[in-house]
């Protein structure tokens, strides 16, 4: 059983704030990492996919790190806004296997 | 092109009664995967169907539950005998063929067993 770790568990920012935060996970056979954004009474929606060691993703303020050596991803938000609001999650395959093991997730709250 | 379908968004079962909930996967994907979110729990993996096939059903509990996906219609999880404890939100994903990559989840089922 892999061990996918999110911290913190919950996050509130006021809006602008820029914030970030982890996603630990076991180094050895790494794959693929996933972060998904999951907004409440919506369904995940994916934001990126991370293979390679040093990756950097970016999509509008949000953008992610991956270091496959130490076994984390650090997810930035640039300059919060209350739709950034939701909880926050990623997913760990390992030795090519199609099965992601997801981590808990750090639920955002940005206040207006 | 619309995006993986679920439903019943909502169902409610006595306990002892059968629970049938469907998956439509986005169109072009062949790869389907059940994930049940426990009360305060994070998504975990059921299982992992392609058509006519189930490829890994590891995470699915031995007794009472199946899952299916023919060659026409959608994927199918089946709950026999509900208890309580299956009580959960229950969510399909898809992604396209010989990828394994991103996956598109449905807006899944909130099953309630009374």
């Amino acid at each position: 059983i892999l061990n996918v770790e999110q911290s913190p568990q919950s996050l509130h920012v006021q809006e602008g704030d820029s914030t970030n935060f982890t996603c630990s996970f076991p180094s050895s056979n790494f794959y693929a990492l996933h972060w998904y954004r999951w907004e409440t009474a919506k369904s995940p929606e994916a934001l990126f996919v991370m293979t390679l060691n040093g990756d950097e993703k970016k999509k509008g303020r949000i953008s992610a790190t991956l270091n496959t050596k130490e076994g984390y991803s650090y997810l930035y938000i640039k300059g919060s806004q209350p739709e950034d609001s939701a909880t926050y999650l990623c997913a760990l395959r390992s030795g090519g296997s199609y099965i992601p093991t997801f981590g808990r997730g750090t639920s955002l709250i940005v206040h207006p | 092109n619309a995006g993986v379908m679920q439903n019943p968004r909502h169902l409610v079962r006595r306990r002892g009664q059968e629970a049938r909930l469907r998956c439509s996967p986005m169109k072009g994907h062949s790869h389907v995967y059940w994930y049940r979110q426990l009360p305060e729990e994070g998504l975990k993996f059921m299982v992992y169907l392609q058509k006519e096939n189930i490829i890994d059903e590891s995470g699915m509990p031995k007794e009472r539950f199946s899952a299916e996906f023919p060659k026409e219609g959608p994927s199918i999880l089946r709950i026999q005998q509900v208890v309580r404890g299956d009580s959960a939100a229950y969510f399909c994903a898809s992604s396209p063929v010989g990828t394994g990559n991103e996956q598109f989840f449905g807006p899944g089922t909130r099953l309630t067993v009374l």
